[in-house]
C-alpha cells in the first residue's frame, strides 16, 4: 500500500533556530513530490515539485531535497511568519494523466519570536 | 487574476439534509478534484474530473456526488448519506505535472 508520512507531527522553533521536517514515502513509481504551506482556514499554497533523487529546490529559508526514500524541507533561520502546516504529497506514474496527489498529515510548524 | 473560488467559507448543515460547494476556476485548467481534510489527518480524494462530463470516484467517494457540466464549474453535493460530513473541503485544479495543483480557499462544513 502506498504511504506518505511526514514527521514530526508538530515542532515549535526559536526565530532563527534552523531544523527540517521530513517526508518518508513507501510507493511505487514516483513521479514527483510535491510540497505545500498551509495557514490556518486557507487552501495550500504551493512550495516546490521535486521529480528525482538528489534534486533540491531552494525559495527563500526554504530549501526541499529528496532521495529514493524521503524528502526533507530544510527551514534556515526561520520567521514567525513561516509559522504554518506543511504537507507533502506525492504523484505517480500510475495515476497517469489524472495526476491524483496523495498526501502526508503534514508537519504543524510554530516559530516563537 | 486567475485562481479558483470556493463557496461559501463556511455553511452549515442540518441532519439529513443535502447541499452543495461551489468551486469556479478561471485557470483553464482541464482536471478538477475535490478534496476532505480533517483535524490532524491530510487530504483524502473524494472525487476528480479530468474532462466535462466525466468523472472518477477517488478514496472516500461513498456520501458525495459530483457534476462537470463546463469545464470551469465542479461542484460537490454532500448527501445525507454522508454521516460524518463536518470537515474542511478543499477544491483543487491542475493542467498538467509541473507545478501540482492550485487549491482553493476551502469550504467549512459544519453539521448543525
Amino acid at each position: 500500500e502506498d504511504q506518505v508520512t511526514q514527521s514530526p507531527e508538530a515542532l515549535r522553533l526559536q526565530e532563527g533556530e534552523s531544523s527540517s521536517l521530513n517526508c518518508s514515502y513507501t510507493v511505487s513509481g514516483l513521479r514527483g513530490l510535491f510540497w505545500y504551506r498551509q495557514d490556518p482556514g486557507k487552501g495550500p499554497e504551493f512550495l516546490f515539485t521535486l521529480y528525482s533523487a538528489g534534486e533540491e529546490k531552494e525559495k527563500e529559508r526554504l530549501k526541499a531535497t529528496l532521495t529514493k526514500k524521503e524528502s526533507f524541507l530544510h527551514i534556515t533561520a526561520p520567521k514567525p511568519e513561516d509559522s504554518a502546516t506543511y504537507l507533502c504529497a506525492v504523484q505517480l506514474f500510475s495515476s497517469g494523466s489524472a495526476r491524483q496527489l496523495t498526501f502526508g498529515s503534514g508537519t504543524q510548524l510554530t516559530v516563537l519570536p | 487574476d486567475g485562481g479558483i473560488t470556493q463557496s461559501p467559507k463556511y455553511l452549515f448543515r442540518k441532519e439529513g439534509q443535502n447541499v452543495t460547494l461551489s468551486c469556479e476556476q478561471n485557470l483553464n485548467h482541464d482536471a478538477m478534484y475535490w478534496y476532505r481534510q480533517d483535524p490532524g489527518q491530510g487530504l483524502r480524494l473524494i472525487y476528480y474530473s479530468q474532462i466535462v462530463n466525466d468523472f472518477q470516484k477517488g478514496d472516500i467517494a461513498e456520501g458525495y456526488s459530483v457534476s462537470r457540466e463546463k469545464k470551469e464549474s465542479f461542484p460537490l453535493t454532500v448527501t445525507s448519506a454522508q454521516k460524518n460530513p463536518t470537515a474542511f473541503y478543499l477544491c483543487a485544479s491542475s493542467s498538467g505535472t509541473v507545478y501540482g495543483y492550485t487549491f482553493g480557499s476551502g469550504t467549512r462544513l459544519t453539521v448543525v
